[in-house]
């Protein structure tokens, strides 16, 4: 089956502008997570979504970061007023269940530049 | 404030050899211990896990040692091949409020694999 989706792959953008990053995890994962990766260090945490809400956002770096998932499915991340340091990669990752040591999928992620 | 340690950044072996990855932690409430294998422009991918009450996992040529006591983690690679050749990120996890759970990663190590 498909695995874990992210569109753009790629998105260029001038400081100060809105993004939004879509995420279609694996068919029937309840959980999803928003992951950022800067060039040359590991994923760091950015919020988790089991089924449409959002179980923890510890991660998200301020107020200008958000994200939804409205049906449960598709989530998108969304930046407001955008920053040269949020220039990164974003990876989204499912699982069949948040709690339990199930295994994170991730996609290939979307790289982000902000000029 | 960098949870999980990983050493070195980078390592370069002769094939047929055995890279050694290791990692660290401090928060001693993480409870399982994932490596991620990651090639460019692609998401990481689970390779093998391990859970505190072993000290000892192999999968293939993939082998985990944990020292609980120690806080400490690695990877052995054995028989390393050509196409082993990727960025390795150690992780952890523990279970947070409700249903929570999110991974740690550390900074990643860069495996060459000469051919």
């Amino acid at each position: 089956g498909a695995g874990v989706s992210q569109t753009p792959s790629n998105k260029v953008t001038e400081k100060g502008k809105y993004v939004e990053l879509r995420c279609d995890p694996i068919s029937g994962h309840t959980a999803l997570y928003w992951y950022r990766q800067s060039l040359g260090q590991g994923p760091e945490f950015l919020i988790y979504f089991q089924g449409t809400g959002a179980a923890d956002d510890s991660g998200l770096p301020n107020d200008r970061f958000f994200a939804v998932r409205p049906e449960g499915s598709v989530s998108t991340l969304k930046i407001q007023r955008t920053e040269r340091g949020d220039s990164a990669v974003y990876l989204c990752a499912s699982s069949s269940a948040g709690g339990g040591y199930n295994e994170q999928f991730f996609g290939p992620g979307t790289r982000l530049t902000v000029l | 404030q960098q949870q999980v340690k990983q050493s070195p950044q980078s390592l370069i072996v002769q094939k047929g050899g055995i890279p050694i990855i290791n990692c660290a932690y401090e928060n001693t409430a993480f409870d399982y211990f994932p490596w991620y294998q990651q090639f460019p422009g692609k998401g990481p991918a689970l390779l093998i896990a391990i859970r505190p009450d072993v000290s000892e996992k192999k999968e293939g040529r993939f082998t985990i040692s944990f020292n609980k006591s120690a806080k400490q983690f690695s990877l052995h690679i054995m028989d390393s091949q050509p196409g082993d050749s990727a960025t390795y990120f150690c992780a952890a996890s523990a279970l947070l409020s409700g249903s929570a759970r999110q991974l740690t990663f550390g900074s990643g190590t860069q495996l060459t694999v000469l051919p």
